[in-house]
């Protein structure tokens, strides 16, 4: 099966309200990232956390490596946070990144 | 913030025919990497590369697949013949270290084969 699993597989909020994001995975992992896929298809990386809660403006990412998930919040949502929103899990046994399906996210004015 | 280039953005190519696929990564970085991912897909890992060498590589790095970075110029992945399972964007990624570390991702080539 899937290891590493991402909820909701899309969202549909207001601008303004919170979006939280979840990403599961069913092995023990070394650390996880969590990326932005613009519409066009570009990535931009927004964390690298191995563990524990980092926060970037209105994005916040916390890890709990023994409950095996790690989360996205991004508060008041803007129009400009539309897209993709991917985790990858990097595994303790390669060096390879483990990706979920995203989360479709879409802020509607 | 750091900045990977790949170039073309997008390239159509007969079933058969070579392409190859050019990354420019960020430039202190020492590690390279090649993702897939087929439209509407998840990304899967292809390939990784450090000093001159494949370090990894999955089950869909098949042997028509090649990569390399001659004398510090572009990572190159080459695919020679191509096929038609061979369309998808193709991501390029550099890092500083293996482990524990940010990978940074160009914008991605996408790849057409008819």
């Amino acid at each position: 099966g899937q290891q590493v699993q991402q909820s909701p597989a899309s969202l549909v909020l207001q601008e303004g309200e919170n979006a939280e994001l979840q990403c599961n995975f069913s092995t023990s992992l070394n650390s996880m990232q969590w990326f932005y896929q613009r519409p066009e298809g570009s990535l931009v990386s927004l964390f690298y956390n191995p563990s524990g809660t980092k926060q970037s403006g209105r994005l916040t990412s916390t890890t709990v490596i023994k409950e095996r998930r790690s989360s996205l919040h991004i508060s008041s949502s803007q129009i400009t946070d539309s897209g993709t929103y991917l985790c990858a899990m990097e595994r303790n046994s390669n060096y390879q990144l483990i990706w979920g399906s995203g989360t479709k996210l879409i802020i509607k004015p | 913030g750091p900045k990977v280039l790949q170039i073309p953005s997008h390239q159509i190519i007969d079933m058969g025919q070579m392409v190859t696929l050019n990354c420019d990564p960020v430039s202190n970085h020492l590690y390279f990497y090649w993702y897939k991912q087929i439209l509407g897909q998840q990304m899967e890992f292809l390939v990784n590369f450090y000093n001159g060498k494949v370090m990894e590589k999955s089950k869909l790095f098949k042997d028509q697949f090649s990569v390399e970075r001659p004398d510090g110029s572009y990572f190159t992945l080459k695919i020679q013949p191509t096929a038609l399972e061979d369309s998808a964007v193709y991501f390029c990624a550099s890092s500083l270290a293996l482990r524990e570390n940010t990978l940074y991702f160009g914008a991605g080539t996408r790849l057409s084969v008819l």
